[in-house]
């Protein structure tokens, strides 16, 4: 079966530090990858997305970059953290190309100080 | 643009009584709809799905039903447990595989 792993579980940064947040999957090949940010009572936001090695797409500009350097990794990053970063980020990861349901993984609780 | 909402942000039942979980969709072009639950610090667990050519599918103990004329989405949990005690949403994903998601209703079981 399929899992998802991310980590760390809990970061706290300082501003202006830099940022690498990894997703791995496990039991799949070449699944499509997503990062989003949660807010406090507010929806997903889609950061990234890759449906292949090196391939990603950014749906909204911001602070942070994504790469994909294995099929089933995914790295979120920032060199300089701002405030506003802080939040709670979620991977997932999908395969097919259509009509098809996204997995999590238990995400990242990131505080900037 | 396009927009998932919930009708009712908060929800508290008794345990054992069903619950009835609401979600309104805008776009008719949408093909496939998701029901996620998550648990506090923990991501979304998918719990069930439904495609646009059914309006009924039945999981454990779950239900979901979609009616497409009203363009609304439910999800009715059967004989709800205090485990059931979580932030639901819905997912609505539309050609190109595009994802909306709802903001969530917070079901409280009392015990």
């Amino acid at each position: 079966s399929q899992t998802i792993h991310q980590w760390p579980a809990t970061l706290v940064q300082p501003v202006g530090s830099p940022l690498s947040l990894e997703c791995t999957v496990e039991g799949t090949s070449n699944p499509n990858l997503y990062w989003y940010r949660q807010a406090a009572g507010r929806g997903l936001q889609l950061l990234f997305y890759s449906v292949g090695i090196g391939q990603i797409s950014s749906e909204v500009p911001q602070n942070l970059s994504a790469s994909r350097p294995q099929d089933r990794q995914f790295i979120l990053s920032s060199k300089k953290l701002l405030l506003s970063d802080s939040g709670f980020y979620l991977c997932a990861w999908s395969v097919g190309s259509e009509l098809v349901a996204q997995h999590f993984g238990d995400g990242t609780r990131l505080s900037i100080l | 643009g396009e927009s998932v909402g919930l009708h009712l942000p908060t929800l508290s039942v008794q345990e054992g009584d069903n619950s009835i979980i609401n979600c309104a969709y805008s776009n008719s072009a949408s093909d496939y709809f998701i029901w996620y639950k998550q648990e506090s610090g923990k991501g979304p667990q998918f719990i069930i799905d439904i495609r646009s050519n059914m309006d009924k599918r039945q999981g454990q103990r779950v239900t979901v039903l979609l009616n497409k004329t009203v363009k609304h989405l439910s999800l009715q949990i059967a004989a709800t447990q205090p485990g059931d005690s979580a932030v639901y949403f819905c997912a609505e994903i539309a050609a190109g595989n595009q994802f909306y998601f709802g903001t969530g209703t917070s079901l409280t079981v009392i015990p």
